[in-house]
């Protein structure tokens, strides 16, 4: 079946240290991926996409993330986290046309 | 320009009441869906409705849930006798189009049934 999973339900950093989250998906055909933000009480907020361009895409706020084939993996960092980086964090992946498959989120804390 | 709104941002009802809750998309956005967000579940797919037709509802969790979408825009997602398990945020995004399109969401409503 098709999936998407996030490792790590809690991550912590601290200020000014590099951010890694880790996103792995389960298909046999390279879906489109993306990475959505959501700070408290807001809707969710795209921070990059893969769509079979360039294999490293570069988002807002400095995030990134690269799109492994052989290792069905997106992960999503950041050289260096801000107190403002602080917020939950979910992988999708589109298999087929519309539906969104969600993985169930990381929530990111920045230390001081 | 605008983004996806949704109202209300707050609804609190009693057990067994029915519910409406109302997403205007972005304008000129032809694909509209429906989320759910609660604990322990994560975003769950409910409806994606192309235009106003609804050719996928297999997400809706019973037959208590239904939507409708008029115009091509606002879309009202009706859950009757609610049930308490039915407390979560529902998010509403709307897309250009499908398959690379990202979708844009909406601040969501959370629903309380006591």
């Amino acid at each position: 079946a098709q999936s998407v999973t996030q490792l790590g339900s809690h991550v912590s950093v601290s200020e000014g240290a590099l951010v890694l989250l880790r996103c792995n998906y389960s298909s046999s055909v390279p879906p489109y991926l993306f990475w959505y933000v959501q700070y408290p009480n807001q809707g969710l907020q795209l921070l990059l996409k893969y769509t079979s361009a360039a294999t490293l895409v570069k988002g807002i706020n400095g995030f990134e993330a690269e799109f492994k084939k052989s290792e069905t993996s997106f992960h999503l960092t950041k050289p260096s986290a801000h107190m403002s980086d602080a917020a939950e964090y979910f992988c999708a992946v589109i298999f087929g046309t519309y539906k969104y498959i969600f993985g169930t989120g990381t929530r990111l804390k920045v230390l001081a | 320009g605008a983004g996806v709104s949704q109202s209300p941002s707050n609804k609190v009802t009693e057990k067994g009441k029915d519910v409406e809750l109302r997403c205007d998309p972005i304008s000129g956005h032809t694909a509209l869906y429906w989320y759910r967000q609660s604990l322990g579940q994560g975003l769950e797919f409910l409806i994606y409705f192309q235009g106003n037709s609804a050719p996928d509802k297999s997400g809706l969790p019973s037959d208590r849930f239904s939507a409708e979408r008029t115009g091509g825009s606002v879309s009202t997602l009706t859950i009757q006798r609610t049930q308490q398990e039915d407390s979560a945020v529902y998010l509403c995004a709307s897309s250009f189009g499908t398959s690379d399109y990202e979708q844009y969401f909406g601040p969501g409503t959370r629903l309380t049934v006591t």
